[in-house]
């Protein structure tokens, strides 16, 4: 079973330049694929990144996503007072047959 | 556009069952390209994933481990919708249910979300 860890916190000031790490336990998930989720306070979670590094549209190009073996990062550029919340990593886990969710991250713009 | 909208109680009783459904406009129940899922969040137990249904000349249905022998998913083609039944809940199913479609192998649409509380 994979297990994402994420930092629970990260902060940065406007303007600065923020990652978000995730990493994967099992590298035999069969997921080559990492998405991030965007969760502002009271609402549902919104894609922000998927397959590692692709933005729907939409999204900012001040989001980025990289992945290297089983680390996945999610950057955030020119940071702003809206992009204060919380970002989870999710996976698609083929042994499991289910969606692995990281922990989170709470984003604090300062 | 798809949205997704959600219904069902706030609140349920321990060791009775949670119902929650979920109606899609934009797409359909059926579509061969998506899957209809269900999660939680919970402070303790973070995001979760529970289970899915998704339509390839046949339908599916897929559960977490978790709550595999408490959760039934279904499907209704003729409302365009799918439901949520977790039955036999403790106040450890408190928590924001939500639902969501995924395509192309992301979670693309979410509902608005459903805070249940289990108490009596």
């Amino acid at each position: 079973q994979s297990v994402l860890t994420q930092p629970p916190s990260a902060s940065g000031t406007p303007g600065q330049r923020v990652t978000i790490s995730c990493s994967e336990s099992n590298s035999n998930s069969g997921s080559d694929y990492v998405q991030w989720y965007q969760q502002l306070p009271g609402t549902a979670p919104k894609l922000l990144i998927y397959r590692n590094t692709q933005r729907p549209s939409g999204v900012p190009d001040r989001f980025s996503g990289s992945k290297s073996g089983t680390s996945a990062s999610l950057a955030i550029s020119g940071l702003r007072s809206e992009d204060e919340a919380d970002y989870y990593c999710v996976i698609w886990d083929d042994t499991l047959s289910g969606w692995v969710f990281g922990g989170g991250t709470k984003l604090t713009v300062l | 556009q798809v949205h997704l909208q959600q219904s069902g109680p706030g609140l349920v009783k321990p060791s009775q069952t949670l119902s929650l459904t979920c109606v899609i406009s934009g797409d359909s129940v059926s579509s061969v390209s998506a899957a209809w899922n269900w999660f939680r969040q919970s402070p303790s137990r973070g995001l979760e994933y529970l289970g899915r249904t998704y339509y390839r000349s046949k339908w599916h249905y897929g559960y977490a481990v978790s709550v595999r022998s408490r959760i039934l998913i279904k499907s209704d083609t003729s409302k365009n919708q799918f439901s949520l039944q977790l039955n036999s809940v403790t106040p450890e199913d408190t928590a924001v249910y939500y639902c969501a479609r995924s395509f192309d192998g992301n979670l693309d649409s979410w509902g608005q979300g459903t805070l249940v509380t289990v108490s009596s």
